[in-house]
């Protein structure tokens, strides 16, 4: 079946280091790809996604590329802030045939200290 | 536009008890998916609805269920609970089906079994 590794972590940075997060998967067909943010006490929010092979999603200075021929959607930020610190989740959604469902990575748990 | 709410936001149940946990989505949104976020084993997949009818279930036992009403909103109930069902139940909510819907998620239900 489907399965997302991501490196678990914790990461722990200094404000304005450059932050990447590794996210390989598994899966047949053409899988959309995401990364979600989950801060504390709250549900997870979209942060970026890709829906096709070398496409480049990105949001908030955060940024991740689809690369189908490493199966891996790795991500990146040039300079993080101490409220970038949360967990991050990569995720893949395979719709084929009725697999209708997010197959998560277990996380990564990002501090970012000033 | 209210996003998708949960209720109630915290519950503490004993061993042998059952539970109902409910979700409103996102008004319009016809598909509703339900997570278990453990420690140990992540988020994982219970099952999702679209149109009132269940169409996909993740690898859980008999004892978690769930229905879809006519307006969408969702429960989820858990038989006998048991001291693993301890968990954060996410619930998501997107347009339709498909690798092009975004899933978004409420804030979650804490469940504390005693």
């Amino acid at each position: 079946g489907d399965s997302v590794t991501q490196m678990e972590g914790p990461v722990t940075l200094s404000e304005e280091a450059f932050l990447t997060i590794n996210c390989t998967y598994t899966a047949t067909g053409y899988p959309s790809l995401f990364w979600y943010v989950q801060y504390p006490g709250e549900g997870l929010q979209l942060l970026l996604k890709a829906t096709k092979a070398d496409d480049k999603g990105s949001n908030k200075g955060f940024e991740a590329t689809y690369r189908k021929e490493t199966t891996s959607f790795h991500l990146e930020k040039g300079s993080v802030q101490v409220s970038d610190s949360a967990v991050y989740f990569c995720a893949l959604y395979n719709s084929g045939g009725s697999n209708y469902k997010l197959t998560f990575g277990k996380g990564t748990l990002l501090t970012v200290n000033p | 536009k209210a996003g998708v709410t949960q209720t109630p936001r915290y519950l503490i149940k004993t061993r042998g008890q059952q539970v109902t946990l409910s979700c409103s989505p996102i008004s319009g949104h016809r598909s509703v998916s339900w997570y278990q976020q453990t420690p140990g084993q992540g988020l994982q997949f219970l099952f999702e609805y679209f149109s009132e009818t269940q169409r996909n279930k993740g690898n859980f036992p008999g004892r978690f269920s769930g229905r879809q009403f006519s307006n969408s909103r969702s429960e989820m109930n858990v038989s006998t609970l048991e001291l693993g069902d301890s968990a954060l139940y996410l619930c998501a909510s997107s347009l339709g089906q498909g690798r092009n819907n975004e899933q978004f998620f409420g804030p979650g239900t804490r469940l504390t079994v005693l």
